[in-house]
């Protein structure tokens, strides 16, 4: 079955700390992962995409990882800010499907 | 460029009344879809659409309908609301298999 399964389902870190998400997933065949970040009260948003041959990818000071042998995905912050308080959805692409995952819902404490 | 923009933002009904979500993109993208996202769950598809004139059914589409009404609008119909519909829903756009644009959601409540 596919299925992508996301850890912590929360998180609480004080400011200026880093963090890492993780992502694993069954999809099969992989088209691609994606990184949303969702604020409260909008939509998601991207923040990475990774096919099958990228280890990894950065935008500011998130980094995505991605191991495609053994279907797992990290999101690390660095330098936690107020604003990254949020929840981070990993997407997974098969064949014409999205997968989703229920997401970590990361608040970052001053 | 306003992306993807959806009404109402809000609803409240009562069980049984109808209405129909709005969504539009202005990205010409050919896909679009219904999300409905619940605590503590992830976004689950109702329905999509792959391109103007084509919808399917995606993990959860019994008691909604949609329309695709041209490329750049795609709307969702509850023909009678039953209090497991309360959520939000969030209409999505993407150019093929890429990266999808969401709206801000539409928060509905039935009572």
């Amino acid at each position: 079955k596919n299925q992508v399964e996301q850890s912590p389902q929360s998180l609480i870190i004080l400011e200026g700390k880093n963090c890492t998400l993780q992502c694993n997933y069954t999809v099969s065949p992989f088209s691609n992962l994606r990184w949303y970040k969702q604020d409260t009260g909008r939509g998601p948003v991207s923040l990475t995409i990774m096919t099958f041959s990228e280890n990894t990818k950065s935008n500011g000071r998130y980094t995505a990882t991605l191991d495609a042998d053994t279907k797992q995905s990290s999101l690390h912050i660095t330098a936690s800010q107020l604003s990254d308080s949020a929840s981070y959805i990993c997407v997974v692409s098969g064949p014409n499907k999205f997968y989703f995952g229920s997401g970590t819902k990361l608040n970052v404490k001053p | 460029n306003a992306g993807v923009t959806q009404t109402p933002k809000f609803q409240v009904l009562k069980t049984g009344q109808s209405m129909t979500l709005q969504c539009a993109q202005d990205m010409n993208h050919n896909s679009m879809y219904w999300y409905r996202q619940d605590p503590g769950m992830g976004l689950r598809l109702i329905y999509y659409s792959a391109s103007e004139g084509t919808t399917d059914k995606g993990e959860v589409p019994n008691g909604y309908n949609v329309s695709r009404l041209n490329k750049r609008e795609f709307s969702l119909r509850l023909e009678s609301a039953a209090p497991s519909q309360t959520s939000v829903y969030f209409c999505a756009s993407a150019a093929g298999g890429e990266t999808q644009y969401f709206g801000p959601g539409t928060r509905l409540l039935v009572l």
